[in-house]
Protein backbone atom coordinates (compact mmCIF):
# COMPACT_ATOMS: atom_id res chain seq x y z
CA UNK A 1 0.00 0.00 0.00
CA UNK A 2 1.23 3.54 -0.46
CA UNK A 3 0.91 5.86 1.71
CA UNK A 4 1.90 9.84 2.02
CA UNK A 5 3.12 11.70 5.35
CA UNK A 6 3.07 15.56 5.82
CA UNK A 7 4.73 15.60 8.86
CA UNK A 8 3.94 19.40 9.77
CA UNK A 9 0.51 20.68 10.48
CA UNK A 10 1.40 24.19 9.76
CA UNK A 11 4.48 26.34 8.86
CA UNK A 12 4.60 29.43 9.54
CA UNK A 13 6.82 32.31 6.87
CA UNK A 14 7.31 36.10 7.31
CA UNK A 15 6.98 37.53 3.39
CA UNK A 16 10.07 37.48 1.61
CA UNK A 17 11.43 34.56 3.25
CA UNK A 18 12.19 31.29 1.81
CA UNK A 19 9.32 28.40 2.66
CA UNK A 20 9.91 24.61 2.35
CA UNK A 21 6.70 22.02 3.35
CA UNK A 22 7.92 18.78 4.03
CA UNK A 23 6.30 15.13 2.59
CA UNK A 24 7.75 11.60 2.91
CA UNK A 25 5.83 8.92 0.97
CA UNK A 26 6.05 5.09 0.85
CA UNK A 27 5.48 3.06 -1.87
CA UNK A 28 6.98 -0.19 -3.96
CA UNK A 29 8.22 0.41 -6.94
CA UNK A 30 8.84 3.93 -8.43
CA UNK A 31 6.88 7.15 -6.78
CA UNK A 32 5.31 9.74 -9.31
CA UNK A 33 4.54 12.76 -6.87
CA UNK A 34 2.04 15.69 -7.10
CA UNK A 35 1.86 18.78 -5.10
CA UNK A 36 -1.86 20.15 -5.18
CA UNK A 37 -2.53 23.67 -3.29
CA UNK A 38 -6.15 24.45 -2.05
CA UNK A 39 -6.97 27.87 -1.45
CA UNK A 40 -10.30 28.70 1.10
CA UNK A 41 -13.39 27.07 -0.53
CA UNK A 42 -11.94 25.99 -3.51
CA UNK A 43 -10.88 22.76 -5.67
CA UNK A 44 -7.30 21.24 -5.47
CA UNK A 45 -4.88 23.05 -7.99
CA UNK A 46 -1.92 20.99 -9.11
CA UNK A 47 1.27 22.78 -8.63
CA UNK A 48 3.98 20.13 -10.03
CA UNK A 49 5.01 16.52 -10.21
CA UNK A 50 7.83 14.09 -10.55
CA UNK A 51 7.91 11.31 -12.89
CA UNK A 52 11.49 10.67 -13.76
CA UNK A 53 14.55 12.74 -14.80
CA UNK A 54 16.05 15.70 -12.66
CA UNK A 55 15.43 15.39 -8.91
CA UNK A 56 14.46 19.50 -8.95
CA UNK A 57 11.14 19.72 -10.61
CA UNK A 58 9.71 23.49 -11.24
CA UNK A 59 6.28 24.42 -11.33
CA UNK A 60 3.45 26.64 -10.99
CA UNK A 61 3.96 30.15 -9.72
CA UNK A 62 7.64 30.11 -8.42
CA UNK A 63 7.04 26.43 -6.69
CA UNK A 64 9.87 23.95 -7.02
CA UNK A 65 10.31 20.56 -5.40
CA UNK A 66 13.30 18.58 -4.72
CA UNK A 67 13.19 14.89 -5.25
CA UNK A 68 15.16 12.53 -3.19
CA UNK A 69 14.72 9.11 -3.21
CA UNK A 70 17.28 8.00 -0.41
CA UNK A 71 15.47 9.72 2.08
CA UNK A 72 11.40 8.77 0.20
CA UNK A 73 10.70 12.64 0.40
CA UNK A 74 9.65 15.00 -1.92
CA UNK A 75 9.51 18.82 0.26
CA UNK A 76 7.89 21.68 -1.47
CA UNK A 77 10.15 24.86 -1.64
CA UNK A 78 10.17 28.44 -2.66
CA UNK A 79 12.68 31.05 -2.23
CA UNK A 80 10.50 34.34 -1.62
CA UNK A 81 6.77 33.57 0.05
CA UNK A 82 4.64 35.88 -0.53
CA UNK A 83 1.57 36.40 2.00
CA UNK A 84 -0.86 35.42 -1.17
CA UNK A 85 0.99 31.91 -0.92
CA UNK A 86 -0.95 31.36 2.75
CA UNK A 87 -3.24 27.98 1.79
CA UNK A 88 -3.53 24.52 2.54
CA UNK A 89 -0.69 22.61 0.49
CA UNK A 90 -1.10 18.69 -0.47
CA UNK A 91 1.21 16.16 -0.86
CA UNK A 92 0.54 13.08 -2.96
CA UNK A 93 1.57 9.63 -4.52
CA UNK A 94 0.79 7.13 -7.66
CA UNK A 95 2.11 4.02 -8.85
CA UNK A 96 3.53 2.41 -11.68
CA UNK A 97 1.21 2.61 -14.72
CA UNK A 98 -2.00 1.02 -14.79
CA UNK A 99 -3.64 2.75 -11.73
CA UNK A 100 -3.71 6.11 -11.60
CA UNK A 101 -5.60 6.81 -7.80
CA UNK A 102 -3.88 9.85 -5.92
CA UNK A 103 -2.86 8.76 -2.21
CA UNK A 104 -2.77 12.13 -0.53
CA UNK A 105 -1.45 13.16 2.89
CA UNK A 106 -3.24 14.92 5.62
CA UNK A 107 -2.64 18.44 3.67
CA UNK A 108 0.23 21.53 5.71
CA UNK A 109 -1.54 24.84 6.25
CA UNK A 110 1.00 27.67 5.22
CA UNK A 111 0.61 30.44 6.59
CA UNK A 112 2.53 33.69 5.48
CA UNK A 113 2.73 36.72 7.68
CA UNK A 114 3.43 40.19 5.76
CA UNK B 1 -9.82 27.58 -13.19
CA UNK B 2 -9.40 23.91 -14.15
CA UNK B 3 -12.21 22.82 -16.83
CA UNK B 4 -13.81 20.37 -14.48
CA UNK B 5 -17.29 21.52 -13.25
CA UNK B 6 -19.52 20.55 -10.78
CA UNK B 7 -23.03 20.44 -9.41
CA UNK B 8 -24.85 21.27 -7.17
CA UNK B 9 -22.10 24.00 -5.26
CA UNK B 10 -23.63 22.76 -2.10
CA UNK B 11 -26.41 20.42 -1.10
CA UNK B 12 -28.33 20.48 2.67
CA UNK B 13 -30.43 17.59 3.48
CA UNK B 14 -31.73 15.13 5.84
CA UNK B 15 -30.47 11.87 7.13
CA UNK B 16 -31.99 8.80 5.47
CA UNK B 17 -32.17 10.98 1.69
CA UNK B 18 -30.98 10.20 -1.31
CA UNK B 19 -28.75 12.69 -3.25
CA UNK B 20 -27.03 13.03 -6.94
CA UNK B 21 -23.57 15.17 -7.50
CA UNK B 22 -22.62 15.72 -10.94
CA UNK B 23 -19.07 16.01 -12.64
CA UNK B 24 -18.21 17.17 -16.21
CA UNK B 25 -14.53 16.69 -16.57
CA UNK B 26 -12.11 18.81 -18.64
CA UNK B 27 -12.62 18.51 -22.32
CA UNK B 28 -10.63 15.28 -23.87
CA UNK B 29 -10.13 13.20 -20.55
CA UNK B 30 -11.57 10.26 -20.06
CA UNK B 31 -10.88 9.26 -16.57
CA UNK B 32 -13.03 10.85 -13.86
CA UNK B 33 -12.42 10.29 -10.12
CA UNK B 34 -14.31 11.10 -6.85
CA UNK B 35 -13.06 12.15 -3.51
CA UNK B 36 -14.12 12.63 -0.23
CA UNK B 37 -12.63 15.26 2.05
CA UNK B 38 -13.21 15.76 5.51
CA UNK B 39 -12.14 17.13 8.72
CA UNK B 40 -11.29 13.21 10.16
CA UNK B 41 -10.37 11.49 7.17
CA UNK B 42 -8.86 13.90 5.18
CA UNK B 43 -9.32 13.66 0.92
CA UNK B 44 -9.55 10.05 0.55
CA UNK B 45 -10.08 8.04 -3.32
CA UNK B 46 -13.73 7.31 -3.49
CA UNK B 47 -14.41 5.90 -7.16
CA UNK B 48 -12.88 6.07 -11.02
CA UNK B 49 -14.00 5.76 -13.78
CA UNK B 50 -12.29 5.40 -17.36
CA UNK B 51 -14.20 5.80 -20.81
CA UNK B 52 -17.58 4.60 -19.13
CA UNK B 53 -15.77 1.86 -17.11
CA UNK B 54 -15.48 1.27 -13.55
CA UNK B 55 -11.18 1.38 -13.02
CA UNK B 56 -10.70 1.48 -9.73
CA UNK B 57 -12.09 1.37 -6.12
CA UNK B 58 -11.04 2.84 -3.34
CA UNK B 59 -12.71 3.10 0.57
CA UNK B 60 -16.58 4.19 -0.95
CA UNK B 61 -19.07 3.14 1.16
CA UNK B 62 -21.89 -0.06 -0.10
CA UNK B 63 -24.27 3.09 -0.12
CA UNK B 64 -22.60 4.90 -2.71
CA UNK B 65 -22.43 4.16 -6.31
CA UNK B 66 -21.09 6.26 -9.50
CA UNK B 67 -21.33 5.79 -13.34
CA UNK B 68 -19.96 7.51 -15.96
CA UNK B 69 -22.12 8.52 -18.99
CA UNK B 70 -21.62 8.02 -23.20
CA UNK B 71 -20.66 11.62 -22.92
CA UNK B 72 -18.24 11.11 -20.06
CA UNK B 73 -20.29 12.98 -17.21
CA UNK B 74 -20.61 11.38 -14.19
CA UNK B 75 -22.48 11.23 -11.32
CA UNK B 76 -22.31 10.34 -7.98
CA UNK B 77 -25.17 8.78 -5.65
CA UNK B 78 -25.19 8.94 -2.39
CA UNK B 79 -28.06 7.18 -0.19
CA UNK B 80 -29.59 6.74 3.22
CA UNK B 81 -27.42 9.65 3.54
CA UNK B 82 -26.17 9.92 7.43
CA UNK B 83 -24.75 12.67 9.22
CA UNK B 84 -20.81 11.61 8.95
CA UNK B 85 -21.34 11.60 5.08
CA UNK B 86 -20.95 15.71 5.50
CA UNK B 87 -18.19 16.44 3.67
CA UNK B 88 -16.60 18.27 0.46
CA UNK B 89 -16.85 15.57 -2.55
CA UNK B 90 -15.13 16.50 -5.09
CA UNK B 91 -14.16 15.28 -9.00
CA UNK B 92 -11.13 15.05 -11.05
CA UNK B 93 -10.76 14.78 -14.38
CA UNK B 94 -7.65 13.62 -16.85
CA UNK B 95 -6.45 12.10 -20.00
CA UNK B 96 -5.93 8.49 -19.60
CA UNK B 97 -5.47 6.21 -16.42
CA UNK B 98 -1.70 5.77 -16.17
CA UNK B 99 0.31 6.95 -12.78
CA UNK B 100 1.72 9.72 -14.15
CA UNK B 101 -1.69 11.32 -15.34
CA UNK B 102 -2.05 14.68 -14.11
CA UNK B 103 -5.57 14.89 -12.20
CA UNK B 104 -7.50 17.94 -12.40
CA UNK B 105 -9.59 19.40 -9.73
CA UNK B 106 -13.12 20.52 -9.72
CA UNK B 107 -14.47 23.39 -7.45
CA UNK B 108 -16.29 20.76 -5.24
CA UNK B 109 -20.03 19.87 -4.27
CA UNK B 110 -20.22 20.66 -0.42
CA UNK B 111 -22.79 18.23 1.14
CA UNK B 112 -24.33 18.94 4.56
CA UNK B 113 -26.39 16.14 6.19
CA UNK B 114 -28.85 17.07 8.68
Amino acid sequence: AQSVAQPEDQVNVAEGNPLTVKCTYSVSGNPYLFWYVQYPNRGLQFLLKYITGDNLVKGSYGFEAEFNKSQTSFHLKKPSALVSDSALYFCAVSHYSGYSTLTFGKGTMLLVSP
Amino acid sequence: DSGVTQTPKHLITATGQRVTLRCSPRSGDLSVYWYQQSLDQGLQFLIQYYNGEERAKGNILERFSAQQFPDLHSELNLSSLELGDSALYFCASSGGFWGTDTQYFGPGTRLTVL
